[in-house]
Formats: C-alpha cells, sequence, structure tokens
C-alpha cells in the first residue's frame, strides 16, 4: 500500500486565497485525522472523522476552516479566506478503525500563506 | 482536555548510550502513542499502548497507568536515531484525536 497521500506537499499562497488540502486514506482504514503543526504551539488536533462522519471538530480554529470526506477514501480541508497565521504543516492521519489504534501519517503539507 | 508532559526537551548523547524520554499526562487515557518525527518532517508511530511495556528491536516503550506515566527507552543508541520523540495520548469514547506532548529533541553524536 502506498500508504497516506497528501497534496499538494508545498503551498505558497497569499492572504485572502482559498486554500484546499487533499488527503487520501490508506485502504480499508475507517477513521481519519488532520493535524497542524507549528513551532509555536506544536501538533493539535483540528478534526477526527469515523466512517465519513465527523465525530470531534473542537481544534478547528474557526468558521474559515473546513473539512469534508466525500467519499470513504478522501478528505479534504480547505481554508477560505486564508491568513498568515495559517503558516503550518498540515498533517492527515488514518487508522484502521478509531484513534485507539496505530495513526498512519501522511507525509503533510507546507503552507505558506504570504 | 489532557495536559502531556515531555522531558526532556533536549537530550544530547554519545553513540552506544542508553536513552530515557518522559512523558506525563493529567487526565485518563485509552491509550499512549510515542511517535518519531525524522529531521525531513515526517512522523512515524513507533508504539502505541494502554498498559504495560512493548518492546521493537533497540526501542522500548513501558505505562504506568496509575501513575499516568510513560518512558521511552532507546537501548544502545545510535546517530540515525536523531529525531524529535514525541508522546501523544487518546482518550477514546468518541475522543480518538490525540493530544501531543511538545516533542523531546533527541541528538545522538557518534
Amino acid at each position: 500500500d502506498a500508504g497516506v497521500i497528501q497534496s499538494p506537499r508545498h503551498e505558497v499562497t497569499e492572504m485572502g486565497q482559498e486554500v484546499t488540502l487533499r488527503c487520501k486514506l490508506i485502504s480499508g482504514h475507517n477513521s481519519l485525522f488532520w493535524y497542524r503543526q507549528t513551532m509555536m504551539r506544536g501538533l493539535e488536533l483540528l478534526i477526527y472523522f469515523n466512517n465519513n462522519v465527523p465525530i470531534d471538530d473542537s481544534g478547528m480554529p474557526e468558521d474559515r476552516f473546513s473539512a469534508k470526506m466525500p467519499n470513504a477514501s478522501f478528505s479534504t480541508l480547505k481554508i477560505q479566506p486564508s491568513e498568515p497565521r495559517d503558516s503550518a504543516v498540515y498533517f492527515c492521519a488514518s487508522a484502521p478503525f478509531s484513534g485507539i489504534d496505530t495513526q498512519y501519517f501522511g507525509p503533510g503539507t507546507r503552507l505558506t500563506v504570504l | 482536555k489532557n495536559e502531556v508532559e515531555q522531558s526532556p526537551q533536549n537530550l544530547t548523547a554519545q553513540e552506544g548510550e542508553f536513552i530515557t524520554i518522559n512523558c506525563s499526562y493529567s487526565v485518563g487515557i485509552s491509550a499512549l502513542h510515542w511517535l518519531q518525527q525524522h529531521p525531513g518532517g515526517g512522523i512515524v508511530s513507533l508504539f502505541m499502548l494502554s498498559s504495560g511495556k512493548k518492546k521493537h528491536g533497540r526501542l522500548i516503550a513501558t505505562i504506568n497507568i496509575q501513575e499516568k506515566h510513560s518512558s521511552l527507552h532507546i537501548t544502545a543508541s545510535h546517530p540515525r536515531d536523531s529525531a524529535v520523540y514525541i508522546c501523544a495520548v487518546s482518550a477514546g469514547g468518541g475522543a480518538d484525536g490525540l493530544t501531543f506532548g511538545k516533542g523531546t529533541h533527541l541528538i545522538i553524536q557518534p
């Protein structure tokens, strides 16, 4: 299996633009997590899906952020409008059943908002 | 919200030394994860444990549920072990997303 796939790997955009990050889960995995990593705050959970349903979105910073799972193997994280403070590395991770399982991380998307 | 504390924040050691990284958390959990983040940024899961001890190669992870404490040990450390080691916990029951410690930056010198 190719593992968790994220695209793009790097994104540079200007403040106010819409940004869409993409994640493909490992085949057969039921849980999907989006995390964000910054120097100041470290790694933090944004949102958790199980069987395509959002279970915990308490980490989503504000209404500018939205995440979807249009099908069992794919997820998007959208930021609209983007701001410089959104600059971070965004990781998605998948797990076979739940967070109690080992999580498999994608390579991350490095987002820079100018 | 769980607070996850790691120590030390930074550790430099000589090749061959025995390494210990500690992690404590404030609230009961369903599972504790040890992760490794390589200099290139990729994150790999090393262990997931809810009780006792696990071993994989030169790595050993232990957890004491009563004391809310876990340790990661590296025996016969090698320069390729240089990385950031991150402790993370999941509460379960729908709160399965990880809460992370700030990481331990380990450098093993030849």
